[in-house]
């Protein structure tokens, strides 16, 4: 099976812009997890989603969303970049994603100028 | 919410020392999850503890779950270079479907 797959790998924008980021989840799962990453702050849940459904949200502003299609595939979008966006976006999937293990991607680095 | 703490932040050992890294919770652990990181790229998922008193191992690394000190501890026996990485440990919220992760512990092996 193939594992999850983040699209792009390095993305680099400039303040006040947008984005958005792509996850491919591991063929047959269905819930779909996204996470932040930075030195300071660790890593932090932004939400998850499950059969096109957000089924829960982390403590972030409203500029961070999600979406996920039918075939489980997921965006995220951030709105408005500020510099304390850059971070490295993992997203991770899982059959039903209730205490299962997630698998990772690659990660999204982002850079904010 | 939960939290995770993990013990040390930063570890150096010589090459074939053993080594542990713990991870506290405030509350309650109904399961345990430890991943390692390269940098900057996705966790690699090394074992999952779900019972109190439960220890697992893989090659050279173990994990054990002690519920009643709510704290899992992860030991690694004569370190090679190919366990340097960041490893964390992440658990289950009670009710919601996500993962919480401790901060993590930067492991550095020297030849």
């Amino acid at each position: 099976k193939a594992g999850v797959t983040q699209t792009p790998r390095y993305l680099i924008k400039t303040r006040g812009q947008q984005v958005t980021l792509s996850c491919s989840p591991i063929s047959g799962h269905r819930s779909v997890s996204w996470y932040q990453q930075t030195p300071g702050q660790g890593l932090q849940f932004l939400f998850e989603y499950f059969s096109e459904t957000q089924r829960n949200k982390g403590n972030f502003p409203g500029r961070f969303s999600g979406r996920q299609f039918s075939n489980s595939r997921s965006e995220m979008n951030v709105s408005t970049l500020e510099l304390g966006d850059s971070a490295l976006y993992l997203c991770a999937s899982s059959g039903s994603g209730y205490r299962e293990k997630l698998f990772f991607g690659s990660g999204t680095q982002l850079s904010v100028l | 919410s939960q939290e995770l703490e993990q013990s040390p932040q930063s570890l150096i050992v010589q090459e074939g020392k053993n080594l542990t890294i713990n991870c506290t919770s405030s509350k309650t652990l109904y399961g345990l999850y430890w991943y390692k990181q390269k940098y900057g790229e996705g966790l690699i998922f090394l074992m999952m503890l779900q019972k109190g008193g439960e220890e697992k191992s893989h090659e050279k690394i173990t994990a054990k779950l002690d519920e009643k000190k709510q704290q899992s501890s992860l030991h690694i026996t004569a370190s090679q270079p190919s366990h340097a990485g960041i490893y964390l440990c992440g658990a289950p919220m009670v009710g919601a479907q996500k993962l919480v992760f401790g901060q993590g512990t930067r492991l550095t092996i020297n030849p």
